[in-house]
C-alpha cells in the first residue's frame, strides 16, 4: 500500500460546525503532515507530527486543532472556522521527518466553510 | 528569508521539450524537489535533487546546481496531460528540518 489516504474528499460546513478530517497511511511512515493550499497558490504548511509527537506548529489558529492517535493517522479537528479557511487541506507524510525522505501527498479534503 | 523564484506560466505545444527553471535563496539546503499538480487534485512528487548534476526519469529530466541556487525541470515529448501546475519546494535546514519551501508553481499548458 503506497498511499496516502483523505477523508472526506469534499466538506462543507457552517461557522459554528464542529467537524474533523482524517488521513491515513499504511506505509509505515513516521511523520505525518498537514498542509493547507488556498486556490492558486502553493501548499503551506501547517503542523507536523514525527513518531507521533507534534513536531512543528507553524502558527496556526486554535481553531485547528491537530490529533495523531498511532503511526498511521493523522486528523484535524476544525472548530469555529471563518470563511477564509476555505481551502484544500493536504496531508504527507514520510519516511521520517529528515530532510532526505521525499513526501507523499494524500488527495486532499476541499473544505468550504459558509 | 526563504524565496523561491519560477516562472508564472508556461505554454508549449504537444510533442515538443519544455524547460520550467527554479531559483532559490534559503538559510539552509538540503534537496530541491519538483512536484506536479492538477487543477483541484493534490501535487504528485515528480523528482529530488540533493547533489549537483541531472536526474533522468523517463520524459521528465531534472537538474541542479548548488552553487547558483538553481534548478531546473525538462519535460519532453510534451502531452497533452502534462498540463499542470509544477512546484518547486527546497527543504532548508534552519526551523524547518525536513519541511518544504515551496515556489508560487508555474502552470504549463500544452496546446496541440
Amino acid at each position: 500500500d503506497t498511499e496516502v489516504t483523505q477523508t472526506p474528499k469534499h466538506l462543507v460546513m457552517g461557522m459554528t460546525n464542529k467537524k474533523s478530517l482524517k488521513c491515513e497511511q499504511h506505509m509505515g511512515h513516521r511523520a505525518m503532515y498537514w498542509y493547507k493550499q488556498k486556490a492558486k497558490k502553493p501548499p503551506e504548511l501547517m503542523f507536523v507530527y514525527s513518531y507521533e509527537k507534534l513536531s512543528i506548529n507553524e502558527s496556526v489558529p486554535s481553531r485547528f486543532s491537530p490529533e495523531c492517535p498511532n503511526s498511521s493517522l493523522l486528523n484535524l479537528h476544525l472548530h469555529a472556522l471563518q470563511p477564509e479557511d476555505s481551502a484544500l487541506y493536504l496531508c504527507a507524510s514520510s519516511q521520517e521527518w529528515n530532510p532526505n525522505n521525499e513526501q507523499f501527498f494524500g488527495p486532499g479534503t476541499r473544505l468550504t466553510v459558509l | 528569508g526563504q524565496n523561491i523564484d519560477q516562472p508564472t506560466e508556461m505554454t508549449a505545444t504537444e510533442g515538443a521539450i519544455v524547460q520550467i527553471n527554479c531559483t532559490y535563496q534559503t538559510s539552509g539546503f538540503n534537496g530541491l524537489f519538483w512536484y506536479q499538480q492538477h487543477a483541484g487534485e493534490a501535487p504528485t512528487f515528480l523528482s529530488y535533487n540533493v547533489l549537483d548534476g541531472l536526474e533522468e526519469k523517463g520524459r521528465f529530466s531534472s537538474f541542479l546546481s548548488r552553487s547558483k541556487g538553481y534548478s531546473y525541470l525538462l519535460l519532453k515529448e510534451l502531452q497533452m496531460k502534462d498540463s499542470a501546475s509544477y512546484l518547486c519546494a527546497v527543504r532548508p535546514y534552519s526551523g524547518s528540518q525536513g519541511n518544504l519551501i515551496f515556489g508560487k508553481g508555474t502552470k504549463l499548458s500544452v496546446k496541440p
